[in-house]
């Protein structure tokens, strides 16, 4: 069975006090792993595609990279409006997928100006 | 460009009545269709999805189901709602597998 862990549960941070996101996670065979922006009371917005080991994305403040068994999301000089509960999901590899999304517990972070 | 409507935003139900809330995707054909609950402080857990009109697949056995009526429309139901169906319930889709998802606002349902 699919599992993704992530840490912190809580992040409290400074403005301008860089930091990393982790994700865990347990596949059979990962078809990708995906990052997610989540603000209260609203449905997820869709910020990375991790495809395979090595891999690295960014956007804006933040960056995204992928080894074999875990996923990072670093966050350089955040600002108050980064302010949001961060999504990890994997999809796993295989015929029967249909694209089906395996969630981690997300990460709340608060950005104090 | 693709957007997906999910509607209402909030729905207070007794326990014990129906329950229906829909899901419509624009701008794209054919595409890959999911219901998904997130309870409050936790995860997403995937209830249905649907990978073309009529096919349904449920994830976890519960009181809801879901149906596919039109190639972008999505309708998660109930008969008789229970306490714990209340939740934050979001509609996405995809393209193919293997590409991201997006996702409609959500419906906060509250069940009294």
């Amino acid at each position: 069975e699919d599992q993704v862990t992530q840490s912190p549960e809580a992040l409290r941070l400074q403005e301008g006090e860089s930091s990393s996101l982790n994700c865990s996670y347990t596949v059979s065979g990962l078809r990708g792993l995906f990052w997610y922006r989540q603000d209260p009371g609203k449905g997820p917005e869709f910020l990375f595609t991790l495809y395979s080991a090595g891999e690295e994305k960014e956007k804006e403040r933040l960056k995204a990279t992928l080894t074999k068994k875990e996923s990072f999301l670093h966050i350089t000089a955040p600002k108050p409006e980064d302010s949001a509960t961060y999504l990890c999901a994997v999809q796993e590899s295989g015929g029967t997928s249909y694209g089906k999304l395996t969630f981690g517990q997300g990460t709340i972070l608060t950005v104090h100006p | 460009s693709q957007t997906i409507h999910q509607w209402p935003a909030t729905l207070v139900q007794p326990v014990g009545s129906p329950l229906s809330l829909e899901c419509t995707v624009e701008g794209t054909s054919n595409p890959n269709l999911y219901w998904y609950r997130q309870a409050a402080g936790r995860g997403l857990q995937l209830l249905f999805y649907s990978v073309g009109i009529g096919q349904i697949s449920s994830e976890v056995p519960q009181n809801l189901s879901a149906s596919r009526p039109q190639d972008r429309q999505f309708i998660l139901s109930s008969k008789k709602l229970l306490l714990s169906d209340s939740g934050f319930y979001l509609c996405a889709w995809s393209v193919r597998e293997g590409t991201e998802a997006f996702f409609g606002q959500g419906t906060r349902l509250t069940v009294v």
